[in-house]
């Protein structure tokens, strides 16, 4: 059983669309972290939201925390083909604190 | 560039051989992690570390092991490698613990035939 469900799987867009990815579980998490991999590179840190109902921006990407802290939404505004890449959504599940990953979200964004 | 580094980037190795995965940060991170990245199964926890001297188990341990003699080292291995153990591996860090802010390195790609 996969604890964090993301979707789409695969999303393929032109440049300037704007897109929402989401991270969706049955499990309350204690924070959730966002992460961006490039390919042959390792995942980088992106925001991490800890409060339900919070919503964070970065330039043109917009997390939002679900108020019951299962679920999560990434929004980027205006997609640049600089945003290609995988997003992978992580979290904790109580306080062990020990990461579970979803399988991602791999975007291409088309010039 | 202080960071992660992983070692070797990419080897290909025999069944049954034994094999190290090493990895060095220059952050003082108390928490290192060893996770292996498949296609269709995602990053999957093998070994954790919340400081040196300790080690624990993640997800995915068996046929795995780590030390932790000190901060920046947290070495992984193999000890007969099979090829269900093709993966690329990714070795992470955090400031601390108790966060799921990690800090990864850039892989190593392994191969088992």
């Amino acid at each position: 059983t996969q604890l964090l469900e993301q979707s789409p799987q695969f999303l393929s867009i032109q440049e300037g669309e704007n897109l929402t990815v989401y991270c969706n579980s049955s499990s309350v998490f204690s924070s959730l972290q966002w992460y961006r991999q490039e390919p042959g590179e390792g995942p980088v840190l992106l925001v991490t939201v800890v409060t339900g109902g919070e919503v964070k921006k970065l330039k043109r990407l917009t997390f939002q925390f679900g108020d019951a802290r299962k679920d999560s939404s990434l929004h980027i505004t205006a997609a640049q083909t600089g945003d290609t890449g995988l997003y992978l959504c992580a979290g904790d599940v109580g306080s062990n604190y020990k990461l579970t990953f979803g399988k991602g979200t791999l975007l291409t964004v088309n010039p | 560039i202080a960071g992660i580094t992983q070692a070797p980037t990419s080897q290909i190795l025999a069944a049954g051989r034994r094999m190290t995965l090493r990895c060095t940060q220059d952050m003082r991170h108390n928490a290192m992690y060893w996770y292996r990245q498949d296609l269709g199964l995602g990053l999957r926890l093998i070994h954790y570390s919340n400081t040196a001297g300790t080690t624990g188990k993640g997800e995915v341990p068996d046929g795995y092991s780590v030390s932790r003699a000190n901060t920046d080292d947290f070495p992984l291995t193999l000890a007969s490698a099979v090829p269900s153990q093709t993966s690329v591996y990714f070795c992470a860090s955090s400031p601390f613990w108790d966060t799921g802010e990690l800090f990864f390195g850039e892989g190593s790609r392994l191969t088992v035939l």
